[in-house]
């Protein structure tokens, strides 16, 4: 079954400073990853997704992640956090065929004015 | 575009009595609806795979007498958390996607369910 893992259960960052959370995933074959924020009190959002083709993706607010087949990695970067950053982040993998999406189990990030 | 609805956000009820939440896509069809549970400060653990106008894909590990899932419209998929008692106390959630997966899933605001 595929699974992924985040290994940053919390981050503490400062404001300015660049952020990178890392996410796994287990799955040899093609892969649908995503990347979902859930800011404090709120529903979760999409912030970026791969499907295929440029191996960087950019999102929304300013994020980016990069897809590293070799690694089975799909890092979430911001090169400059905002304390509207803070928030929990959720990497996903879509299930292949089953259309499911699987999630690790979340980095909460604080950033500190 | 691509709202989903879910209602109540929360909702406090009495050791064995029944609660009903609701998923509502607003402004498209969802042949398929999931149902998450989030743990405090942990992930969301998909708990069954709804699907319209058929029965529902349980995960394993998941009571299917125990969470009701009905999937009666392309707009509409319950969860129904039966005979509830304070360990089934969580947060729900329910998503929808559109047809093709291209246009990602949607999240509805969840649902706090506190059993006393």
């Amino acid at each position: 079954a595929q699974s992924v893992s985040q290994h940053n259960h919390h981050v503490i960052l400062s404001e300015a400073a660049s952020l990178e959370l890392g996410c796994n995933y287990s799955y040899g074959g093609t892969v649908n990853l995503f990347w979902y924020v859930q800011y404090p009190g709120q529903h979760l959002q999409l912030l970026l997704k791969y499907f295929s083709g440029d191996p960087l993706v950019k999102g929304i607010k300013g994020f980016e992640a990069e897809f590293i087949k070799s690694k089975f990695s799909f890092n979430l970067r911001k090169p400059s956090v905002q304390w509207s950053d803070t928030a929990e982040y959720f990497c996903a993998v879509l299930s292949g065929g089953y259309n499911k999406l699987i999630f690790g189990a979340g980095t909460r990030l604080a950033v500190h004015p | 575009g691509a709202v989903v609805s879910q209602h109540p956000s929360w909702v406090i009820c009495k050791s064995g009595t029944s609660v009903k939440i609701e998923c509502r896509s607003l402004d498209f069809q969802a042949t398929t609806m999931f149902w998450y549970r989030q743990f405090p400060k942990q992930s969301l653990m998909l708990m069954a795979t709804s699907n319209e106008g058929s029965k529902a894909t349980y995960e394993q590990g998941v009571e299917k007498d125990k969470f009701l899932i009905n999937h009666a419209s392309l707009t509409l998929s319950t969860l129904t958390v039966t005979s509830a008692h304070p360990e089934d106390s969580s947060f729900y959630i329910c998503s929808a996607g559109l047809h093709s997966i291209n246009y990602g899933y949607t999240f509805g605001s969840g649902t706090r369910l506190t059993v006393v």
